[in-house]
């Protein structure tokens, strides 16, 4: 079966610094989401897009967030000033678009452990 | 949105079936109600997806009664490698973002 990849699947930063979480979406999919759920908390979405453009996002994804889809392949996450309230479990998510579907079905990476030190 | 309601957490021994329900009494007629299953440090992970009546896959079935202000998510069988996180999620269509409860914890004991 097809998956999600994401790399790395641990990383630690200090405060401050920036960071760029990467994700290999499922080849034919065209949605493309980030989600991430902090230690013992709900999965909470943060951004979804589509045609190269954010098509939503959540109040978590404020302006020190960004995604990327730097070629056909990509999909990152960059956090530009981390906080230590930014370490979770990043996750990365696709679908595929079909216009007979009536909803979604998401695919999920296995994540990215984000520790802010 | 419709709201869901699960219990917070089940407990049951291998072999055994189990049965998740879940409450929408503000459920639109156009959402569908999807599971998810998350083991831990891993994403989440489609098991079925339903409008009403029954559907079943390889993995469960989803029972939705007429009424579609629960379902009712049943795992046959279960081993301990079903251990899990369970979500019910109730998304309508056009939606581009799944919002995810706090779940359904299984435990299975041996």
């Amino acid at each position: 079966e097809p998956e999600v990849t994401q790399t790395p699947s641990h990383q630690v930063t200090q405060m401050g610094q920036e960071v760029i979480l990467r994700c290999v979406p499922i080849s034919n999919h065209l949605y493309f989401y980030w989600y991430r759920q902090i230690l013992g908390q709900k999965v909470e979405f943060l951004v979804s897009f589509y045609n190269n453009e954010i098509s939503e996002k959540s109040e978590i994804f404020d302006d020190q967030f960004s995604v990327e889809r730097p070629d056909g392949s990509n999909f990152t996450l960059k956090i530009r000033s981390t906080k230590l309230e930014d370490s979770a479990m990043y996750f990365c998510a696709s679908s595929e678009l079909d216009v007979l579907s009536t909803n979604e079905k998401l695919f999920f990476g296995s994540g990215t452990q984000l520790s802010v030190l | 949105l419709a709201k869901t309601t699960q219990p917070i957490s089940m407990d049951s021994y291998e072999g055994q079936e189990v049965n998740i329900t879940c409450s929408h009494n503000n459920i639109a007629t156009n959402d569908y109600i999807t599971w998810y299953q998350q083991f831990p440090s891993q994403g989440p992970r489609f098991i079925i997806q339903g409008y009403k009546t029954k559907v079943t896959n390889e993995v469960a079935s989803l029972f939705i009664p007429a009424d579609r202000k629960s379902s009712t998510l049943s795992l046959p069988r279960v081993s301990l490698s079903d251990t899990a996180v369970y979500y019910c999620l109730v998304e309508g269509t056009g939606r581009r973002a799944l919002t995810f409860g706090s779940g359904t914890r299984l435990q299975v004991q041996p």
